[in-house]
């Protein structure tokens, strides 16, 4: 069965630092995409940034980037000079069968000024 | 660019009464679209998706149903609202499956 798991339900970073959520998945395809989404207090889906694992490089997005692992199925989320703006839900997302994101429960984080 | 419009942005209704929630999509043609389901502190939860006009697959059974009347717009309803239906509503649209997926502002929906 495909899942995601993101074990950290809470996390808290001092506004400039540099915080890392977790995310791990089972799968047994071989050319997919894995997502990180943001969801602010507005409660909207904003994509953060897209890896596509046939890809070995990172993917970056201005101050967001990826730690890929393919072999351990893991994809990790670092958010660098985090600011007071990225205090938000972030979802890890993966593609599963052909039609359907699987979102995992998610990461709380809180930026503290 | 793609716009992807949803409203109402709230509703409350009443247990029994029936709903109708409304996407609609700018910019592009012959989306991917899909509705999903997220519980209060919870994931989300596809509930339907379509593929083109008239083409609608359902994942969860349940007492919602989806339509599909024109290429960019995905209405989801119910003839008789549930205690259970209360929660946020996203619609999605996408180019292709198992890409990137955007998402609307969502619809808060309390059934009291």
């Amino acid at each position: 069965a495909q899942t995601v798991t993101q074990s950290q339900p809470e996390m808290s970073v001092q506004e400039a630092e540099t915080v890392t959520l977790s995310c791990t998945y089972d799968t047994s395809e071989n050319n997919y995409y894995l997502f990180w989404y943001k969801q602010p207090p507005s409660r909207q889906m904003i994509l953060v940034i897209r890896q596509e694992a046939y890809k070995q490089q990172n993917a970056t997005e201005n101050r967001f980037s990826v730690n890929f692992q393919k072999a351990a199925k893991s994809f990790s989320l670092k958010i660098s000079d985090s600011q007071l703006g990225d205090t938000a839900m972030y979802f890890c997302a993966f593609p599963t069968g052909a039609n359907n994101l699987f979102f995992g429960t998610g990461t709380r984080l809180t930026v503290i000024p | 660019s793609q716009t992807i419009h949803q409203w109402p942005a709230t509703l409350v209704q009443p247990v029994g009464s029936p709903l109708s929630l409304e996407c609609t999509v700018e910019g592009t043609s012959n989306p991917n679209l899909y509705w999903y389901r997220q519980a209060a502190g919870r994931g989300l939860q596809l509930l339907f998706y379509s593929v083109g006009i008239g083409q609608i697959s359902s994942e969860v059974p349940q007492n919602l149903s989806a339509s599909r009347p024109q290429d960019r717009q995905f209405i989801l309803s119910s003839k008789k609202l549930l205690l259970s239906d209360s929660g946020f509503y996203l619609c999605a649209w996408s180019v292709l499956f198992q890409e990137t997926q955007y998402f609307g502002p969502g619809t808060r929906l309390l059934v009291l």
